[in-house]
């Protein structure tokens, strides 16, 4: 389809293990974000890509998490040694530019054991 | 502290009539501001967005308003249908002035159309 894809759409882990997050944005968006929204909560911004610049990490809460854009199309988000907090959903947007509407991926719902 | 505050957390209304959906915001320097609807397992979807310049934007049935002294702006949904039954976010432009779109959300109002 020609919408932001996120895979998977579901993850079940155990608290302490390693879970990498994909999302394939609109062919040609050079903006992508990551959110999280935990149970109750709005979008938490987490990450933010444009081009080739360096992303803006502000919003990612711990030093396990990372996040990277290969050749400025897919980005994968990881979290290391997860914890029962990072249970979530994971939404991945994309644009055109910095100040266009964003579009959005249906997620991935991460739940920690 | 929240930046942006969706003060009710659910809201009903009957078919036909107007739904109004609020949304507060503590910055005085934000300057741009979107509405998204989201229904269940799905990402949010763009509704509807105003510029601090301007105090309403109006896209079919879909309508917001900008209070900038109050700090506050509204959706208004008229006529309301039972497809507009999801979760509607507010969220501002959180590098206001700057170059990145980063977006800081509400928690959502989640609307219920009735038949």
């Amino acid at each position: 389809g020609a919408g932001v894809s996120q895979s998977p759409s579901n993850k079940v882990t155990e608290k302490g293990k390693d879970v990498e997050l994909r999302c394939d944005p609109i062919s040609g968006h050079t903006a992508l974000y990551w959110y999280r929204q935990s149970l109750g909560q709005g979008l938490e911004f987490l990450i933010y890509f444009q081009g080739n610049s360096a992303p803006d990490k502000s919003g990612l809460p711990s030093d396990r998490f990372s996040a990277e854009r290969t050749g400025g199309s897919v980005s994968t988000l990881t979290i290391q040694r997860t914890q029962q907090e990072d249970s979530a959903v994971y939404l991945c947007a994309s644009s055109s530019g910095p100040l266009e509407s964003q579009h959005f991926g249906d997620g991935t719902r991460l739940s920690i054991l | 502290d929240q930046q942006v505050k969706q003060n009710s957390p659910s809201l009903s209304v009957q078919e036909g009539r107007i739904s109004i959906l609020n949304c507060d915001y503590t910055n005085s320097m934000f300057d741009y501001f979107l509405w998204y609807k989201k229904y269940p397992a799905e990402g949010p979807t763009f509704l509807i967005s105003i510029s601090s310049i301007k105090d309403k934007n109006e896209d079919g049935r879909f309508t917001v308003f900008l209070n900038k002294s109050a700090k506050h702006l509204s959706l208004h949904i008229v006529p309301s249908q039972p497809g507009d039954s999801a979760v509607y976010f507010c969220a501002s432009r959180g590098n206001y002035g700057g170059s990145q779109g980063n977006l800081i959300f509400g928690k959502g109002t989640k609307l219920s159309v009735k038949p």
